[in-house]
């Protein structure tokens, strides 16, 4: 079985600063998917990022970007000039390639990030 | 595109009775639909997987007698909560994957709260 560790239960950062959250996995596949999802005060689970494993290329979607090691099975999310609306509960998540739709997502413990003005 | 919503968002029952909770893919198929469970500042737990027109795969330690799911159509997956209890009083969340391979998001709601008195 698959298993993701977030090590960062609270982290804060200085608005307009960078700051980076760790998740490591344990998996035997060499095919999956990882996700970084946000989850705001409201609840409402929001993706940030994804990256297949097959891609050596390190995904980035405007001020978040990720640093993948496929051979450390690590995931880091790093988020710069952070905004206030960053605030959130961020869980990194993991997603086997081999069984289509059906295939579950496996989430760490989150990391609750707060951004100070 | 890819919107989930849950109904209702919130709601309050008194221990003993049942409460349905409904997830609808307003804008696209899922084929499989997933009911996570979420106590305060913890991760989203996994309770089932649902496909539609067939039985739900509970995972273990969920009870599949108390929390009834049923996956009626390729838009709507519903949760009931048999017999509930304060201890079931938790905020309970949905998410979908899209029909077809290739697909490999989930689509969240924006969960319910349920509280048991």
């Amino acid at each position: 079985a698959q298993t993701v560790t977030q090590s960062q239960p609270e982290m804060s950062v200085q608005e307009a600063e960078t700051v980076t959250l760790s998740c490591t996995y344990d998996t035997s596949e060499s095919d999956y998917y990882l996700f970084w999802y946000k989850q705001p005060p409201s609840r409402q689970m929001i993706l940030v990022i994804r990256q297949e494993a097959y891609k050596q290329q390190n995904a980035t979607e405007n001020r978040f970007s990720v640093n993948f090691q496929k051979a450390a099975k690590s995931f880091s999310l790093k988020i710069s000039d952070s905004q206030l609306g960053d605030a959130a509960m961020y869980f990194c998540a993991y997603r086997s390639a081999g069984e289509g739709s059906g295939s579950r997502l496996t989430f760490g413990e989150g990391t609750q990030l707060t951004v100070n003005p | 595109g890819a919107v989930v919503s849950q109904h209702p968002s919130w709601v309050i029952c008194k221990s003993g009775t049942s409460v349905k909770i409904e997830c609808r893919s307003l804008d696209f198929q899922a084929t499989t639909m997933f009911w996570y469970r979420q106590f305060p500042k913890q991760s989203l737990m996994l309770m089932a997987t649902s496909n539609e027109g067939s039985k739900a795969t509970y995972e273990q330690g969920v009870e599949k007698d108390k929390f009834l799911i049923n996956h009626a159509s390729l838009t709507l997956s519903t949760l009931t909560v048999t017999s509930a209890h304060p201890e079931d009083s938790s905020f309970y969340i949905c998410s979908a994957s899209p029909l077809g391979r290739g697909i490999y998001e989930q689509y969240f709601g924006p969960g319910t709260r349920l509280t048991v008195t």
